[in-house]
């Protein structure tokens, strides 16, 4: 079965600095999506940016990017030039990309604080 | 505006009372799920469905029906809530290989 590890349950960093979230992953599969999810204070869920296991290419969406090692199993989210609306519950998520079954496994998530 | 709509947003229920949660998704996505959130355990998936009429169950099933008559409508329903169940519920949407969009969470209450 597959799993989704966040070893970091809480992170600080300064404002306008940058940051690493880590995310390993344990999977017997080859080709899957990986997820970083945002959830602030009003709980909504933002998904933050998307990775295909097949592309070599890391995600980058505006000041979020990712190191995604398939070898390794590791998926961290950077964050540039943190901002105070940047403060919020990170979750790391697997989906596989197979059609048996549509099982999403959620990290425990890391909580993000910025300092002003 | 493309949106998953769930309801209620708050629920205070005694042990024991049957109760639905609605959801209702607007973007004829194929995919729906539930999740729950609880301190400490993150998200953790309840049932999901790959189509109409197409449900099974997730990683924390017991207690807990749905069903997937129409695409857009996904139910989730606990036929005798416990307290065990008290817990923050998201519905979410997607087509295949995109990532999930989310409503805005049922915070569930079992007296």
């Amino acid at each position: 079965a597959q799993t989704v590890t966040q070893s970091q349950p809480e992170m600080s960093v300064q404002e306008a600095e940058t940051v690493t979230l880590s995310c390993t992953y344990d999977t017997s599969e080859s080709d899957y999506y990986l997820f970083w999810y945002k959830q602030p204070p009003s709980r909504q869920m933002i998904l933050v940016i998307r990775q295909e296991a097949y592309k070599q290419q890391n995600a980058t969406e505006n000041r979020f990017s990712v190191n995604f090692q398939k070898a390794a199993k590791s998926f961290s989210l950077k964050i540039s030039d943190s901002q105070l609306g940047d403060a919020a519950m990170y979750f790391c998520a697997y989906r596989s990309r197979m059609n048996r079954d549509d099982k999403i496994i959620f990290g425990k998530g890391t909580r993000l604080h910025i300092l002003p | 505006e493309a949106q998953v709509t769930q309801n209620p947003r708050y629920l205070i229920t005694v042990t024991g009372k049957k109760l639905t949660v609605t959801c209702s998704q607007n973007m004829n996505h194929e995919y729906m799920s539930w999740y729950r959130q609880d301190p400490g355990l993150g998200l953790r998936q309840i049932y999901y469905s790959m189509n109409v009429e197409v449900t099974d169950k997730g990683d924390v099933p017991e207690g807990y029906k749905v069903s997937r008559k129409e695409k857009r409508n996904f139910p989730l329903i606990l036929e005798s809530p416990s307290p065990n169940q008290t817990s923050l519920y998201f519905c979410a949407s997607s087509r295949q290989g995109s990532g999930y969009t989310f409503g805005s969470g049922t915070r569930l209450t079992v007296v």
